[in-house]
Order: structure tokens, then sequence, then C-alpha cells
């Protein structure tokens, strides 16, 4: 079975563009959670979808935005770029049923001049 | 105050030694714990999942739960140079529809 697929992999953007990154979960998961990465704060939750619908949201501006499609892809978007906004994002998926196990894409390395 | 503390380490160990990583979390309805490793430009690969307190253990690795203490601990026997990685801590309230909350990492070196 294919992994949690993230594109692109790295991005050069600068201050101000705004920018989407996609996520392909498993085969099967109906639920997508995106989270930022950076060394100081760690992994912080930015959203949740599951069946197309937002479940979840974490503490970030509304620059910070997503959607789920009817096939569970899932698109983050991040407009009005700023340097902090320089991180990982990672993409995880899991059935949204009753387990627990979240499993990672390899994430999209976002860097902001 | 953060919902989950990790040390970050970095720690850096023997091969051979046993290692140590613990987590500490202020939200008593933490039911479900999970380890995650994350190598280098990688995306983290889930180890362990453990429900409430006790052990769990999975080849070379243990992973304990002390509700009353709000602690969590990973043991690693046997440590291997393979080891070295960042490692995550993670938990929840709930097995569905609850944001996972983690900690922020320690990093691992076995030294050969």
């Amino acid at each position: 079975k294919a992994g949690v697929t993230q594109t692109p992999r790295y991005l050069i953007k600068t201050r101000g563009q705004q920018v989407t990154l996609s996520c392909s979960p498993i085969s099967g998961h109906r639920s997508v959670s995106w989270y930022q990465q950076t060394p100081g704060q760690g992994l912080q939750f930015l959203f949740e979808y599951f069946s197309e619908t937002q479940r979840n949201k974490g503490n970030f501006p509304g620059r910070f935005s997503g959607r789920q499609f009817s096939n569970s892809r899932s698109e983050m978007n991040v407009s009005t770029l700023e340097l902090g906004d320089s991180a990982l994002y990672l993409c995880a998926s899991r059935t949204g049923l009753n387990t627990d196990t979240q499993y990672f894409g390899p994430g999209t390395r976002l860097t902001v001049l | 105050q953060k919902e989950v503390e990790q040390d970050p380490g970095p720690l850096s160990v023997p091969e051979g030694a046993i290692v140590s990583l613990n987590c500490t979390y202020s939200n008593s309805a933490f039911q479900y714990f999970m380890w995650y490793r994350q190598y280098s430009r990688k995306g983290p690969e889930l180890l362990m999942y453990t429900y409430s307190s006790g052990n769990k253990e999975d080849g070379r690795f243990t992973a304990q739960v002390d509700k009353s203490s709000k602690y969590i601990s990973l043991f690693i026997r046997d440590s291997q140079p393979s080891d070295s990685a960042t490692y995550l801590c993670a938990m929840s309230p709930s097995n569905t529809g609850n944001q996972f909350y983690f900690g922020t990492g320690t990093s691992l070196t076995v030294i050969p």
C-alpha cells in the first residue's frame, strides 16, 4: 500500500506571496491533518479534515487554510507569506474511525525569503 | 505552559546502551500515547502506540505510561547507530476526532 505523499518536496517563496501544498493520504484513509514543524516550536497542529469537512483547528492565523476533496486528497494554502512561515509542513493521514494510528508524509520544506 | 514537555537533548550514547526518553504532560484527559521516530529530512514514523497506563514492548522498544504522574517513557535496549534520530512523543484525549499533541522531540545519537 502506498504511503502518504506530499508535493512539492521543496519550495522557495518570497514574502507576500502565497503557496499551495498538496497531500495524498493512504488509500482508504479519510482523515488528513496538517502540521508545521520548526526547530523552536516542534510539531504544531494546523487543522484536520475528515470527509471534506474541517474537524479540528489549531491556533494559526487565517492566512493558513485548507480543504479536502472527495477523494480525500487535501491542499493547504498559506497567503501573504511571512519569514516566520519557513518550516517543514507535514501531512498525516489516518482512517479517522476507531484508530489513532497516524501516518506521516515526508513533508514539504518551505523557505520564505 | 505547553501541553506536552519533552527534553530536546541532544542525547549521545555508546552503541549497546539502554536509552531512556521521557515526556511529561499536563492534560489529565490524555488517554492515547504514541512515540514517533523521525530521521533527518523524513516525516515521523510511528514506533509505539499505547492506551492508558502500563507497559508495552515491541522488540528492543518498551513504552511506559504512568498516568498518575502524567509521565511517559520510551526505553531502547541494545541501542544501535541506526537508532540515531529525533524521537517525538504524542498524545490525544480520544481515539477519534481529536487532535494530537506533540512534544518538541529529543535528538538521539548512538555512537558506534
